[in-house]
């Protein structure tokens, strides 16, 4: 079974627009990070936001948002007024806290991506 | 100053041949990873090692052996190159706990011929 599903493959947005990007995750661990990557037309990977599963307060960094809703198993992305640039794939993933002392090298498992389109 | 540097950023090969991707971080993090990212864009985690000790080791052919002489550098040796190889790998490191992000190299397109 997946444990990170984008059920988005594709989104156009006008822009300055508002965009939700979908993320559910599967697991059973009670402890667990969520975190959303950009990755631009270039190719790299830009770390967006991080949310803790114990985190009572959904994170924000400037225009991007999490909503997490925890007995949903959801950690949607939010991007507030949206701009050209922000076209690109976006990827949810997740940290489990697994077997290794603190869970930190136990890697990230990625969603397949949402290709996001900001249209002037 | 860059944080993860990875080389060669681009690598055309023929097949049945080894190669080596370089890997480097100068965050001072303890735990590095190599991913592999298909021609779909879907990436998955192929190894992480922490303090230069082998934490995981995806199924992941035999003919790929990560190495790792100190805690800032992380290597890909792939022998005898497969046309089904050919991916974006990318070197990410991390401070080791479960809270923080894994910081990425630019990647490395390899293409098999």
């Amino acid at each position: 079974a997946q444990k990170i599903t984008q059920t988005q493959p594709g989104m156009f947005v006008q822009e300055k627009e508002a965009v939700t990007l979908d993320c559910t995750y599967d697991t059973s661990d009670p402890s667990y990070g969520l975190f959303w990557y950009k990755q631009p037309s270039s190719g790299e990977m830009i770390f967006l936001i991080y949310q803790g599963s114990y985190d009572q307060q959904n994170a924000t960094e400037g225009r991007y948002s999490l909503n997490f809703q925890k007995a949903r198993k959801s950690a949607n992305l939010v991007i507030s007024a949206s701009q050209l640039g922000d076209s690109a794939m976006y990827f949810c993933a997740m940290r489990e806290a697994g077997m290794y002392s603190g869970g930190g090298a136990d890697g990230l498992t990625f969603g397949k991506g949402t290709h996001l389109i900001i249209q002037p | 100053d860059t944080a993860v540097s990875q080389t060669p950023k681009y690598l055309v090969t023929q097949m049945g041949n080894d190669k080596s991707i370089k890997c480097e971080q100068n965050l001072g993090h303890d735990t590095m990873y190599w991913y592999k990212q298909d021609s779909k864009k879907f990436l998955k985690i192929m190894f992480s090692y922490n303090n230069k000790e082998l934490i995981i080791n995806e199924t992941v052919p035999n003919r790929f052996s990560p190495k790792s002489p100190d805690k800032a550098h992380l290597n890909l040796h792939i022998n005898s190159l497969e046309l089904g190889d050919s991916a974006v790998y990318f070197c990410a490191s991390s401070l080791g706990n479960m809270n923080t992000e894994a910081f990425f190299g630019q990647g490395t397109r390899l293409t098999v011929v």
